[in-house]
């Protein structure tokens, strides 16, 4: 069974910078791709970023809300996701997802439970 | 914005059938599958229809998906309660090179 579970969210300040980490596990991960989704407090789901497989590339893709503000990267040999997050604006907040991209294309398989991001003074 | 258009709600009493549209465009739906995702109340989403009409073990055929040109839907036949939860369409988008998901519409079983 794939699983998949955040961790690193919390409380941090406006213009502030906060990591995210997602173990994975049940699935190939050197060989998946990777995909961050977030939900802010009441609202819609929202694709923020995925990685390419290292075999392919190791790509990283942004939506235009976090480019050049935040950087997605991994560690196969912990079978690791991470989400680097820095600048954070009180719209960064909410719960980030991280999920397993089966087919390339945005079918998310599986998910973790999310980790709350809060941005606050 | 979200990039593509869900109805905010619908609603259904159980044994009812609901459709549930998702209108995109060319570089979206109209170039990819969409998949669709059930949130339930306080959980993670799980994935319910992909490829646009197939849907992963877990799921009963209760619930079908089709797409034709830019828009498609989701159809949930004999409503219960336990549907109860907000569904989100989603497709990869070319021209974005990134993902684009509607703005869920929230499921009622009255």
């Amino acid at each position: 069974e794939e699983q998949l579970m955040e961790s690193g969210g919390g409380l941090v300040k406006p213009g502030g910078s906060l990591r995210l980490s997602c173990a994975a596990s049940g699935f190939r991960f050197t060989l998946a791709w990777m995909t961050w989704v977030r939900q802010a407090p009441g609202k819609g789901l929202e694709w923020v970023g995925r990685m390419k497989s290292s075999p392919s590339g190791g790509t990283t893709d942004y939506a235009a809300a976090v480019k050049g503000r935040f950087t997605i990267s991994r560690d196969d040999s912990k079978s690791t996701l991470y989400l680097q997050m820095n600048s954070l604006e009180t719209e960064d907040m909410g719960v980030y997802y991280c999920s397993h991209d089966g087919d390339f294309k945005g079918r998310l398989d599986s998910w973790g439970q999310g980790t709350l991001v809060t941005v606050s003074s | 914005q979200p990039g593509l258009t869900q109805p905010p709600s619908a609603s259904g009493t159980p044994g009812q059938k609901v459709t549930i549209s998702c209108s995109g465009s060319s570089s979206n739906i109209g170039s990819n599958p969409v998949n669709w995702y059930q949130q339930l109340p306080g959980t993670a989403p799980k994935l319910l229809i992909y490829n646009s009409n197939q849907r992963p073990s877990g799921f009963p055929d209760r619930f079908s998906g089709s797409k034709s040109g830019t828009s498609a839907s989701l159809a949930i036949s004999g409503l219960q309660s336990d549907d109860e939860a907000d569904y989100y369409c989603a497709a990869w988008d070319d021209s974005l090179n990134g993902g684009v998901f509607g703005g869920g519409t929230k499921l009622t079983v009255l």
